[in-house]
């Protein structure tokens, strides 16, 4: 099993409202990603991290924002919520210099976000 | 990274061995071939990678062409609860980046 851990896993929010989608992980990993993904649809990397005080935007453009103020913990904000926001976002993490070839990256269970 | 080639869905048997396809043929000499599934409204999850050696864990077999590219993916005896979507990845083992995950293999286990 994964120790990594991702709050609320359902959330539905009314349009404008402020939202922080909340990652944590216990395996002491350095990289840290958040995905988005729309029902039946690939995986798009929208942010990721190399470890404290490092965020990257990743290829698909989002309107969120990241922090990694604690190596175990990368939240991901949305300012002003809007319809379009609607989808699953997951999270995940991986050891910047794995020991042992364990290089997989470890996802969290999502959280499935609408916006109405 | 380089992009790779699954059907969008195959079926298979409870209790047979299910072989899930993957092309890769612009792969380069020090990328890795990994495999992922994600099973409905759950988080990707980790299933088997290799370089060029075949390679079997607990969970399943990972076959790699000798041109490495084209891999397959073997389920030894597939059960109701493999059904979701497989993902053949290739990307490079310390890849400071990211995973490409492509639209993948909805495999469909039935009794």
């Amino acid at each position: 099993e994964a120790d990594i851990y991702q709050t609320p896993r359902y959330l539905v929010i009314g349009t404008g409202k402020k939202i922080t989608l909340e990652c944590s992980q216990t395996m002491g990993h350095d990289k840290m990603y958040w995905y988005q993904q729309d029902p039946g649809m690939e995986l798009h990397l929208i942010h990721y991290s190399y470890g404290v005080n490092s965020t990257e935007k990743g290829d698909l453009s989002s309107e969120s924002t990241v922090s990694r103020i604690r190596t175990e913990h990368f939240p991901l904000t949305l300012e002003s919520a809007r319809p379009s926001h609607t989808s699953q976002y997951l999270c995940a993490s991986s050891d910047l210099f794995p020991q042992g070839g364990n290089t997989e990256a470890f996802f969290g269970q999502g959280t499935r976000l609408t916006v109405v | 990274d380089a992009k790779t080639t699954q059907p969008p869905s195959m079926d298979c048997a409870e209790g047979r061995a299910a072989n899930l396809p993957c092309n890769h043929s612009t792969i380069s000499g020090n990328e890795y071939v990994y495999w992922y599934r994600q099973i409905h409204s759950q988080g990707p999850q980790y299933i088997i990678h290799g370089l060029k050696n075949n390679e079997t864990n607990e969970m399943a077999s990972l076959i790699i062409t000798e041109d490495r590219k084209s891999s397959t993916l073997i389920l030894p005896h597939a059960t109701l609860r493999d059904t979701a979507v497989y993902y053949c990845i290739v990307r490079l083992q310390y890849n400071f980046n990211k995973f490409y995950f492509g639209s993948g293999t909805k495999l469909n286990v039935k009794p």
